[in-house]
């Protein structure tokens, strides 16, 4: 049974720019959840995709968005960087939305902006 | 909305020696789970042990073992018996029944004493 992935693992952008995070969910896993966790602090919810829609989103404004394709992989991108968007961003996937499926969080990517 | 605290910034315990970490959360619901991640260095955050609000009963998981105290909704977490490996930053989750999202605290760094 393959874990969460994500990739890359580390990155480097300027203010202003664009980047996209990629993510694999464990196999058999359906819905995609992405968290910001900046440094010393706990994660935040950003957004969760099950089934290729985005099935809640907590508070982040409309530069952060994503998708997940038809494998149950999702992307995060961030437009319009900006120096507080420096943070871990981890994904986790589960076997559905709901509370009692477990969510697998992958190693995170460190984005640096600058 | 709903909120979980945790007043321990850092918290040092003797190798073998037991370490209980303080959260505490609030709700108005009463169909909700609390979670217990570890945080390593490598990042990956894993799922500790978890407890569903209906259960009276405390969850335990080998030498992690939690007291579950709904009316005063608190929820912390013991380390028995601590070994090197224990050593990571902790954070109290919580999901409310049926949602997509984790809330978590701000993270209690454990320090494991040789």
């Amino acid at each position: 049974e393959t874990g969460v992935t994500q990739s890359p693992t580390h990155l480097i952008k300027t203010r202003g720019q664009q980047v996209t995070l990629r993510c694999s969910s464990q196999s058999g896993h359906n819905t995609v959840s992405w968290y910001q966790q900046a440094l010393g602090q706990g994660p935040q919810f950003i957004f969760q995709y099950y089934r290729e829609e985005e099935n809640g989103r907590g508070n982040f404004p409309p530069r952060f968005s994503g998708l997940q394709f038809p494998n149950y992989s999702s992307e995060l991108n961030v437009n319009a960087l900006e120096l507080d968007d420096s943070a871990l961003y981890l994904c986790a996937s589960s076997l559905s939305g709901r509370a009692f499926h477990e969510q697998y969080f992958g190693p995170g990517t460190r984005l640096t902006v600058t | 909305a709903q909120t979980v605290t945790q007043s321990q910034p850092e918290m040092s315990v003797q190798e073998a020696e037991t370490v209980t970490l303080s959260c505490t959360y609030d709700t108005s619901e009463s169909d909700y789970y609390l979670f217990w991640y570890k945080q390593p260095p490598s990042r990956q955050m894993i799922l500790v042990i978890r407890q569903e609000a209906y259960k009276q009963q405390n969850a335990t998981e080998n030498r992690f073992s939690v007291n579950f105290q709904k009316a005063a909704k608190s929820f912390s977490l013991k380390i028995s018996d601590s070994q090197l490996g224990d050593a990571a930053m902790y954070f109290c989750a919580y999901r409310r029944g049926n949602d997509y999202k984790l809330s978590f605290g701000a993270g209690t760094t454990v320090t494991v004493r040789a």
